[in-house]
């Protein structure tokens, strides 16, 4: 079984500072990792992933993320926000030759003006 | 457009009513997920598909019922027996393998009263 911590419920910061969401993950066998974003009330679209090959992942609207499999991480990195990245960010594992993806339980980014 | 389409966006049921969530894609994947989304939760899964005909229980199926009659089609069906039904659903796709992306509906949020 996987698991997925994210370890800021909530993170505020100002327009164009640098922002970091962290996500660290637990599992018995290797795995894929995904980042995705959700907007009110609406579903899920995916920023960025790792499959395999190189550690360092570059997603849509500027976000990047670094696999780093001895410390069990997958932060999200985005060099200089905009208001409108204001939304829920979740982090996911699937674990190779499982159909079942799980979540953590998300962060809320607010970017103030 | 190919997507995921859940509908209605918004359902109020009263206490004790079967309701069921539609859930329609047109990517000709093969498999489906539902979730359920709580503030502060995270999503967790309900029920699977990987192929017609077939479907396993996820983290929280008790109370929650699924067919997988067509390819395209995974409805939801949220039973009497299901506690505390108010939350937001959403349904999702992949291609099928632990090393793909899923790809998510809008959504519907369901209240009861």
């Amino acid at each position: 079984a996987q698991s997925v911590t994210q370890l800021d419920s909530q993170v505020p910061v100002f327009e164009e500072a640098p922002v970091e969401l962290r996500c660290n993950y637990s599992s018995s066998v290797s795995v894929y990792l995904f980042w995705y974003v959700q907007y009110p009330n609406q579903g899920l679209q995916l920023l960025l992933k790792y499959l395999s090959g190189s550690t360092l992942v570059k997603g849509i609207n500027g976000f990047e993320a670094e696999f780093n499999k001895s410390q069990t991480s997958f932060h999200l990195r985005k060099p200089s926000v905009h208001i409108s990245d204001t939304a829920e960010y979740f982090c996911a594992v699937m674990g190779a030759g499982s159909y079942q993806l799980t979540f953590g339980k998300g962060t809320k980014l607010s970017v103030i003006p | 457009d190919g997507g995921i389409t859940q509908s209605p966006k918004y359902l109020f049921r009263k206490e004790g009513q079967n309701v069921t969530l539609s859930c329609e894609q047109n990517l000709n994947h093969d498999a489906m997920y539902w979730y359920r989304q709580d503030p502060g939760q995270g999503l967790r899964l309900i029920y699977y598909s990987q192929i017609v005909n077939d479907f396993q229980k996820g983290d929280i199926a008790e109370g929650y019922s699924v067919s997988r009659e067509k390819k395209e089609s995974f409805p939801l069906t949220v039973t009497s027996a299901q506690k505390n039904p108010t939350a937001f659903y959403l349904c999702a796709s992949s291609i099928g393998g632990s090393n793909t992306e899923a790809f998510f509906g809008q959504g519907t949020r369901l209240t009861v009263v």
